[in-house]
């Protein structure tokens, strides 16, 4: 089965911090994507990259940058988090171009105060 | 740009019920459809993908067929439980593109 693991499940942090989420993917997957998800406006996606050190910016990169040294992780790094970044987010991996099937992480809940 | 509408928002039905979740997408040029679950506080879960050259796959209880003439896919639950009680949410890939596009989901209540 694949596995993609969200370092963290909960997080509480403070205005103005830097905050780094942490995801990892153990199968081999080329594309892996970070996504936030609020009540009414669905899942939106912030970056994607689909190779190492490769990024992409999604629908709602402000404020957002990712880092992908390593193919199976992919780190969501909020510069200096504000408390409209209060969100869950969720990492995604999908094996290649052609076959886009995506498996998600168990989401982090992240609480900016 | 792609987009993806699930109606209805909500709905609850008697265990036992055979049941149609729908999804309808605006770019007929989708690539892969994909259903999946999530419950409260959680990741989802990948339920059925449909592959572009496909029209229909079936896992267990659960059947997905894919419209793209229409612009339509539904998620086809026969004999709901109580355990299906979750958010369905479905989401397409464009051809040329990487990215998922959902819709908003379709919150599942299946009542003892």
């Amino acid at each position: 089965d694949v596995k993609v693991t969200q370092s963290s499940r909960y997080l509480v942090k403070r205005t103005g911090e830097k905050v780094f989420l942490e995801c990892v993917q153990d199968m081999d997957h080329e594309n892996m994507f970070w996504y936030r998800q609020d009540p009414g406006l669905g899942l939106r996606l912030i970056y994607f990259s689909y190779d190492v050190k490769m990024k992409e910016k999604g629908d709602i990169p402000e404020g957002y940058s990712v880092s992908r040294e390593k193919k199976e992780r992919f780190s969501l790094i909020l510069e200096s988090a504000s408390t409209n970044q209060t969100s869950m987010y969720l990492c995604a991996s999908s094996f290649s171009y052609l076959n886009t099937e995506a498996f998600f992480g168990q989401g982090t809940r992240l609480t900016v105060v | 740009k792609q987009e993806v509408t699930q109606i209805p928002a909500a709905l609850s039905v008697p265990e036992g019920e055979n049941l149609v979740l729908n999804c309808s997408f605006t770019d007929s040029a989708i690539y892969n459809l994909q259903w999946f679950r999530q419950d409260p506080g959680k990741g989802l879960t990948s339920l059925l993908l449909i592959q572009s050259s496909q029209r229909e796959q079936t896992s267990g209880r659960l059947n997905a067929s894919l419209d793209k003439s229409s612009g339509r896919s539904t998620l086809y639950i026969a004999a709901s439980q109580p355990g299906d009680s979750a958010t369905y949410l479905c989401a397409g890939t464009g051809a040329g593109s990487y990215q998922l596009t959902f819709g908003k989901g379709t919150k599942l209540s299946v009542i003892p």
